[in-house]
């Protein structure tokens, strides 16, 4: 069975960092592209990041652009998402998400960690 | 990266059929095979639907179906049951590397 459980989230003030992490299980890791998604309170889900199976290509929305740093460790089956210089309009439940395939749906989701950015 | 555009709010009877409709562009939608519809409740993430327009993941109803013409996408959902009313989202591949999703619709089974 595919489980996927994010780790990390919580309360940070403006400008500060966060990391996720995304543990994974029931699958080959090292296979499949990864993803955050978000989805700020009551509002719509917005695709964050994506990195290839083998890590080397990562890609971004251009809301978090140079201040957000996807990667993974395919050795401990773990997803990472580094966020610097937070702005209140990250505030969101973040996903992490398995990929089908490169350019395919989203299979897999695990259960969101909430991030708040507020002083 | 703009929004896929969907319907804010659909909603019909139970038995009935409706259809979600996403409209992207020719660099989305239009370009790739690549669309698919999330079902989203209350409180709980995102559940996979429709993969690559048409395709059913396992143990999906076949009440679900989904199609596409040049950039618009759409999701039939026929015999509604009650346990259908929750937010869709569409979403597609596009040709900077990156995913989109459409704004979401939330389905009202009266």
């Amino acid at each position: 069975e595919v489980q996927l459980l994010e780790s990390g989230g919580g309360l940070v003030q403006p400008g500060g960092s966060l990391r996720l992490s995304c543990g994974a299980s029931g699958f080959t890791f090292s296979n499949y592209a990864m993803n955050w998604v978000r989805q700020a309170p009551g509002k719509g889900l917005e695709w964050v990041s994506v990195i290839r199976g083998g890590g080397s290509y990562t890609y971004y929305a251009d809301s978090v652009k140079g201040r957000f740093t996807i990667s993974r460790d395919n050795a401990k089956d773990t997803l990472y998402l580094q966020m610097n210089s937070l702005r209140a309009d990250d505030t969101a439940i973040y996903y992490c998400a398995k990929t089908t395939q490169w350019r395919g749906a989203f299979d897999y989701w695990g259960q969101g960690a909430l991030v708040t950015v507020s002083s | 990266q703009s929004a896929l555009t969907q319907p804010a709010s659909v909603s019909g009877s139970p038995g009935q059929s409706i259809t979600i409709s996403c409209t992207g562009t020719s660099s989305d939608i239009g370009d790739y095979n690549s669309v698919s519809w999330y079902q989203q409740h209350p409180g709980k993430a995102p559940k996979l639907m429709i993969y690559d327009v048409r395709n059913r993941p396992s143990g999906i109803s076949n009440r679900f179906s989904g199609s596409k013409s040049g950039n618009t996408a759409s999701l039939t959902i026929s015999g509604l049951q009650a346990e259908d009313e929750a937010d869709y989202y569409c979403s597609s591949y596009t040709n900077f590397n990156t995913w989109v999703f459409g704004g979401g619709t939330k389905l009202t089974v009266l």
